[in-house]
């Protein structure tokens, strides 16, 4: 069956230091990747995907992603954490050829300290 | 204006009540879906539309009835609801061009339910 595994519930990370969020996912061939943002009270908030090529992608508001094909990881990542970036974080993924259902995680939170 | 929008924001109904979301998008997207997010849990793809025609039905009960005049209006009717309805309903959109798309989708801010 696909998924999406995001296995902490919770990131706690000091402003200022390097802040990764993990994803890992178990889909047939080579999926589209997604990351996604939701803000209180808000919808979700495209940030970054992989399509092909490099593996590691930019994204918005300084956001990155590595994609590890062997691991089926896909893991967000920031150099520099912002008490701004404290929300809930989203993986996505869909089948190339499996239709229109992308699939999500079930969500990080994280919280950024001053 | 722009993106997605979803009325109403918050909503509170009786189970015996018949309300209905409604979501429009202004990004000219030709592909609209409705998702449930329950706290704790992933998000679940609900319906969507492709060009106005229903393209994914994921195992919904009856008492959730959606309804796509135009590839920019996307409703959800509901009746009769049970208290585990109670949720965030997100709609969004995207561009697909048949059924491979890398596209993202774009949400609104959703409508939160409250089934008493």
């Amino acid at each position: 069956a696909q998924s999406v595994a995001q296995p902490e519930d919770q990131v706690n990370v000091a402003e200022g230091n390097p802040l990764t969020v993990k994803c890992t996912y178990s889909v047939s061939g080579n999926p589209y990747l997604f990351w996604y943002v939701q803000y209180p009270n808000r919808g979700l908030q495209f940030l970054l995907k992989y399509i092909t090529g490099d593996n590691l992608v930019k994204g918005s508001y300084g956001f990155e992603a590595e994609f590890n094909k062997s691991q089926t990881s896909f893991h967000l990542k920031k150099p520099s954490a912002l008490v701004s970036d404290s929300a809930l974080y989203f993986c996505a993924v869909r089948d190339r050829t499996g239709g229109f259902k992308t699939i999500f995680g079930a969500g990080t939170r994280l919280f950024v300290k001053a | 204006e722009t993106g997605v929008t979803q009325t109403p924001r918050h909503l509170v109904m009786g189970m015996t009540n018949k309300k209905s979301l409604k979501c429009e998008q202004h990004l000219g997207h030709n592909a609209m879906y409705w998702y449930k997010q329950s706290a704790k849990k992933p998000l679940e793809l609900m319906f969507v539309y492709s060009l106005e025609e229903r393209v994914e039905n994921n195992s919904v009960p009856s008492r959730f009835s959606p309804e796509c005049p135009n590839s920019s209006h996307l409703f959800l009717h509901l009746h009769t609801l049970q208290p585990e309805d109670s949720a965030l309903y997100l709609c969004a959109s995207s561009q697909v061009a048949g059924q491979d798309s890398n596209q993202p989708q774009h949400f609104g801010d959703g409508t939160r339910l409250s089934i008493l």
